[in-house]
């Protein structure tokens, strides 16, 4: 089936680093959403984003959706261990269906 | 706080037993779905239901079947259960509309022995 892969599949980061997480897809994508996962939990809806080019923040969350939408990105400025948890985005991809990608697993260090 | 409920939270079970995942919302959703995640790894959707009577497959072949008979209740049942069937039972539900965001249950971790 589609699939929406996302890089890095890990990360590492020192609190107080910046992260960032893409989000890829070889069909153009009509909205894309972010979720978070924290260890043990389930995803919970972080935003949506259907613009193309469109910039969204939420705090130290910044989320971008690419001119052509078939990417996007989700970048953290100075990750504090609250950040900790596996980012996923996720797309309709113009069906019922709600599909997500592969997720990039954030650890942060104190 | 989401409405939706999955039950039971944990589950250990033989080989060859049947069971059935519970999943219920009240929040008048017409879109359901079940996915499976390894722990860490990503989320398989395996099968969704856009109203009442209408289930399809998703895009992970899966033994298991389901049925939407109420809007409120969307259970997964496996016939007979096996080792390989060892995982995280997520299910969501959401609103008609493209843009609707997904509300996740808690999950159902079930082992096979």
């Amino acid at each position: 089936g589609q699939q929406v892969m996302q890089i890095p599949q890990y990360q590492h980061v020192q609190e107080g680093e910046d992260f960032t997480t893409y989000c890829n897809s070889s069909t153009t994508l009509s909205n894309i959403q972010w979720y978070k996962q924290r260890p043990g939990g389930h995803p919970v809806f972080l935003i949506q984003l259907v613009k193309s080019g469109e910039v969204k923040k939420q705090k130290r969350l910044t989320f971008q959706f690419g001119e052509a939408k078939k990417n996007s990105s989700l970048h953290i400025t100075a990750t504090q261990t609250t950040d900790v948890g596996t980012y996923f985005c996720a797309s309709n991809l113009g069906t019922d269906k709600l599909i997500f990608g592969t997720g990039t697993r954030l650890q942060v260090f104190p | 706080e989401a409405d939706i409920y999955q039950t039971p939270r944990y589950l250990v079970i033989g080989t060859g037993k049947k069971i059935t995942l519970e999943c219920s919302q009240t929040m008048g959703h017409d879109k359901m779905y079940w996915y499976q995640q390894d722990p860490g790894m990503e989320l398989h959707l395996i099968h969704y239901s856009y109203g009442v009577n209408s289930t399809e497959k998703g895009d992970l072949s899966s033994e298991s079947t389901v049925s939407r008979i109420r809007t409120e209740h969307f259970p997964l049942t496996l016939e007979s259960a096996r080792p390989s069937h060892t995982s995280q039972y997520l299910c969501a539900s959401r609103n008609s509309g493209t843009g609707a965001e997904a509300f996740f249950g808690q999950g159902t971790r079930l082992t096979v022995v």
